[in-house]
């Protein structure tokens, strides 16, 4: 079974829908992060939590929110979609004692 | 402002050749630095990383060399393999929360 595990792998949505994306992990890590890539740009940093007290914004935190439930659970939400906000989403994961980060296979999301 | 760039976005290497990835980064404060590899239909995969107190780091086919004066750090693959072919990403960290992420290269290897 994968470590990081990311829901749903694909999803389609209209303009102004909520949207959510959930990442688990079980390699009892206590760092998670929210990533999105798109063409040309990379991955960017979105939001990052140390533990399920510690929520802290990136890079290009506007327009989303999140909540860790769990040690072991991080979820992304778009309040409200936009066209832009489409890209691949990632979520990772990192022991506090080494600066590898572990990857999900990724979210494709498109909103119309 | 792109904090880590990778200034080519692709590469074609024959097999058996090197291949030499680069990345500039612009914060002279940044002190680790990584290289993730990415397939398609894959997260990225952490391949090396070296610090800012080293100027080489060595696993195998992988060597990462960091010039901290001109702020260039560079991955070189050799011999190159088919199954290296994939986009890859470097990243840097100031303080070990935040991770910069460059654009990424996509590497051919030609059989």
């Amino acid at each position: 079974d994968a470590d990081v595990t990311q829901t749903p792998r694909n999803r389609i949505t209209k303009t102004g829908k909520r949207i959510m994306l959930e990442c688990s992990q079980t390699k009892g890590h206590d760092r998670m992060y929210w990533y999105r890539q798109d063409p040309g740009l990379g991955l960017r940093l979105i939001y990052y939590s140390f533990d399920v007290k510690d929520i802290n914004k990136g890079e290009i935190s506007d327009g989303y929110s999140v909540s860790r439930q769990a040690q072991a659970k991080f979820s992304l939400s778009l309040e409200s979609a936009i066209p832009n906000q489409t890209a691949l989403y990632f979520c990772a994961t990192r022991a506090a004692s080494t600066d590898t980060q572990y990857f999900g296979p990724g979210t494709r999301l498109t909103v119309l | 402002d792109q904090q880590v760039k990778q200034n080519s976005p692709s590469l074609s290497v024959q097999e058996g050749r090197i291949s030499i990835l680069n990345c500039d980064y612009t914060n002279s404060m940044f002190d680790y630095f990584l290289w993730y590899k990415k397939y398609p239909a894959e997260g990225p995969t952490f391949l090396i990383s070296i610090s800012s107190i080293k100027d080489k780091n060595e696993d195998g086919r992988f060597t990462v060399f960091l010039n901290k004066s001109a702020k260039h750090l560079s991955l070189h693959i050799v011999p190159s393999q088919p199954g290296d072919s994939a986009v890859y990403f470097c990243a840097a960290s100031a303080t070990g929360n935040q991770f910069y992420f460059g654009t990424g290269t996509s590497l051919t290897v030609i059989p």
